[in-house]
């Protein structure tokens, strides 16, 4: 079974500065994909980025990176230029490249507060 | 599309009561999920469905029941509503039995049993 671990139950960072909120997983599996989610008050999960295991290239989205190391299990996003609207729970989550049937194992989770 | 519903938004039952949370999608998505989120955590997995027909546990299904007569609806039963289902549930769908199709999550029922 795979376990996610967000060490981080809450951070807070002033607007416009960078934040990185981290991630380690354990599995035992090769092939699998990593993801970041955003839940903003209104409860919905919404993806914010996604990295394949297989793919050596940190993934990106706009002010939004992952930086992946395979080896040490570790998958923490990066947020640039941080808005008022990044506020949110990010969850950081695990699913096996083998089927989606299993679902996704989800951290619990690192409240971000971005002060005004 | 309206993407995944879920109805009702909120619920307050009483201790022994039963209900059925509905799902629905109109994306044509074969698999779907139900996970539940407790109050500071991330979300687990109770069921999940690979097709019309086809059900299986997650890693927390007990005290619920489903059934997928449908592509498009997966509702979630609780019998005899015991404060431990205290929680808010997700349902999820996504196109393949592939990690690579993103899972599409509904707005959540937040259901309070007392």
């Amino acid at each position: 079974a795979q376990t996610v671990t967000q060490s981080q139950p809450e951070m807070s960072v002033q607007e416009a500065e960078t934040v990185t909120l981290s991630c380690t997983y354990d599995t035992s599996e090769n092939n699998y994909y990593l993801f970041w989610y955003k839940q903003p008050p209104s409860r919905q999960m919404i993806l914010v980025i996604r990295q394949e295991a297989y793919k050596q290239q940190n993934a990106t989205e706009n002010r939004f990176s992952v930086n992946f190391q395979k080896a040490a299990k570790s998958f923490s996003l990066k947020i640039s230029d941080s808005q008022l609207g990044d506020t949110a729970m990010y969850f950081c989550a695990f699913e096996d490249s083998g089927g989606g049937a299993d679902g996704l194992t989800f951290g619990k989770g690192t409240h971000l507060i971005i002060q005004p | 599309n309206a993407g995944v519903t879920q109805t009702p938004k909120f619920r307050i039952l009483k201790i022994g009561q039963s209900m059925t949370l509905q799902c629905t999608q109109d994306m044509n998505h074969n698999y779907m999920y139900w996970y539940r989120q407790d109050p500071g955590m991330g979300l687990k997995l109770i069921y999940y469905s690979v097709g019309a027909g086809i059900t299986d546990k997650g890693e927390v299904p007990n005290g619920y029941n489903v059934s997928r007569s449908t592509t498009e609806d997966f509702p979630l039963r609780l019998e005899l509503a015991a404060p431990s289902q205290t929680s808010v549930y997700f349902c999820a769908s996504t196109l393949g039995g592939n990690a690579a199709y993103e899972q599409y999550f509904g707005p959540g029922t937040r259901l309070t049993v007392t």
